[in-house]
């Protein structure tokens, strides 16, 4: 079965510091895996997109890795900030559903930045 | 570009009323596609859409209908409320069906029903 795990379930950290969140994945075959943040009663928001041949992606404070092979990935949040509060969603794209690709949502890691 | 557009916000309905949610984009996306957002699950899609005219099912379609007339419009009908639909509900669109492009998601609709 297709599944999406995250870990931690949630993390509290202090504003400034950096942390680490980890997505486990069983989905095959692969075709992407994302990062979606998601603030409290918002729409989840794209942060990167990975295919197979990436092991590295940024968007500002925001470093996504992948290792296909042990199908992990990270989310690393540089210097965090209070805004960074939110719930970070790994989502992996792979099989073919009917006409579309299907997305598997991991259900999150919910991150507080606090003072 | 307003992105994708979400009505209503909020909503709450009795057990066996019926009503639609609905979803614009204006980025001329071919698909779209719905979801529901529950306490400990992942998001699951319901129904999707690769382009007007064109629907299919996603892997929690009961209860649930959607057409697709136009490209810019994808509403979702609740035919008959039950408690197990309480949840909340997004849209979402993407250039394509099949390659890796970046999906946009609506602000959500929560739905509670009584």
């Amino acid at each position: 079965k297709n599944q999406v795990e995250q870990s931690p379930q949630s993390l509290i950290i202090l504003e400034g510091k950096n942390c680490t969140l980890q997505c486990n994945y069983t989905v095959s075959p692969f075709s992407n895996l994302r990062w979606y943040k998601q603030d409290t009663g918002r729409g989840p928001v794209s942060l990167t997109i990975m295919t197979f041949s990436e092991n590295t992606k940024s968007n500002g404070r925001y470093t996504a890795t992948l290792d296909a092979d042990t199908k992990q990935s990270s989310l690393h949040i540089t210097a965090s900030q209070l805004s960074d509060s939110a719930s970070y969603i790994c989502v992996v794209s792979g099989s073919i559903t009917g006409t579309a690709s299907k997305l598997t949502f991991g259900t999150g890691t919910r991150l507080q930045v606090t003072l | 570009n307003a992105g994708v557009t979400q009505t209503p916000k909020f909503q709450v309905l009795k057990t066996g009323q019926s009503m639609t949610l609905q979803c614009a984009q204006d980025m001329n996306h071919e698909y779209m596609s719905w979801y529901r957002q529950d306490p400990g699950m992942g998001l699951r899609l319901i129904h999707y859409s690769v382009g007007a005219g064109i629907t299919d099912q996603g892997e929690v379609p009961n209860g649930y209908n959607v057409s697709r007339s136009t490209t810019e419009d994808f509403p979702l009908r609740l035919l008959s409320a039950a408690p197990s639909q309480t949840s909340v509900y997004f849209c979402a669109s993407r250039k394509g069906p099949l390659q890796p492009y970046e999906q946009y998601f609506g602000p959500g609709t929560r739905l509670t029903v009584t």
